[in-house]
């Protein structure tokens, strides 16, 4: 079975800390993901990557860089946590050319305070 | 900016009654469209999608959707809703545009939360 992973359920920060959230696929895929969750806002993009060390900024990257070193993890990086960060951050991943559908992890749901 | 509109963002129903929530894009050139639910404490998971083809595409559990191009519409479909149906459902569209020379985004819609009353 396909699993895409974050490694934290639940996260609670201070504001000015830095984050680290994980996120892994099994499945070898090339694309990754990086969205958060926010209610009536649905799903938005904060960056994505479709090949090792390579990334691309989404629609709301202020705030927030990635990591891609292999290609199975794919990491976001809260340099200095605002409480407008707080959300629910869901990793995903799929194949090239995004016939294949997208595979999400559970989430991770980020406090900051 | 391309973008995704669910009009109805609370709907209730009771058992059997028929669904039909709305999702219009932005969009003029070639897209995908997808559907995507979210149940209580799970992760997002695809319901449907459409590539090309016959307009009208079925998914799993009962649950359809046309694509009417001239009006920018996805619309979702059930003739008959169950209470397990209660979820969080997101339309999203993917613009035909390379990115890098090398993939699509995928634009979701702000979702349509459904309560299902037994």
């Amino acid at each position: 079975d396909v699993k895409v992973t974050q490694s934290s359920r639940y996260l609670v920060k201070r504001t000015g800390e830095k984050v680290f959230l994980e996120c892994v696929q099994d499945m070898d895929h090339e694309n990754m993901f990086w969205y958060r969750q926010d209610p009536g806002l649905g799903l938005r993009l904060i960056y994505f990557s479709y090949d090792v060390k390579m990334k691309e900024k989404g629609d709301i990257p202020e705030g927030y860089s990635v990591s891609r070193e292999k290609k199975e993890r794919f990491s976001l990086i809260l340099e200095s946590a605002s409480t407008n960060q707080t959300s629910m951050y869901l990793c995903a991943s799929n194949n090239r050319g995004l016939e294949e559908k997208l595979f999400f992890g559970s989430g991770t749901q980020l406090s900051v305070l | 900016a391309q973008s995704v509109s669910q009009h109805n963002h609370h709907v209730i129903l009771s058992e059997a009654a028929s669904l039909e929530l709305g999702c219009n894009y932005s969009y003029g050139g070639t897209v995908n469209l997808f559907w995507y639910v979210q149940y209580p404490g799970q992760h997002l998971q695809l319901l449907l999608k459409y590539f090309s083809g016959d307009p009208l595409v079925k998914g799993i559990k009962g649950f359809e959707a046309e694509f009417i191009k001239s009006k920018f519409s996805f619309n979702l479909r059930k003739p008959s809703v169950q209470w397990s149906d209660t979820a969080e459902y997101f339309c999203a569209v993917s613009p035909l545009v390379r990115y890098g020379g090398a993939t699509n985004k995928l634009i979701f819609g702000t979702g349509t939360l459904l309560a299902v009353q037994p």
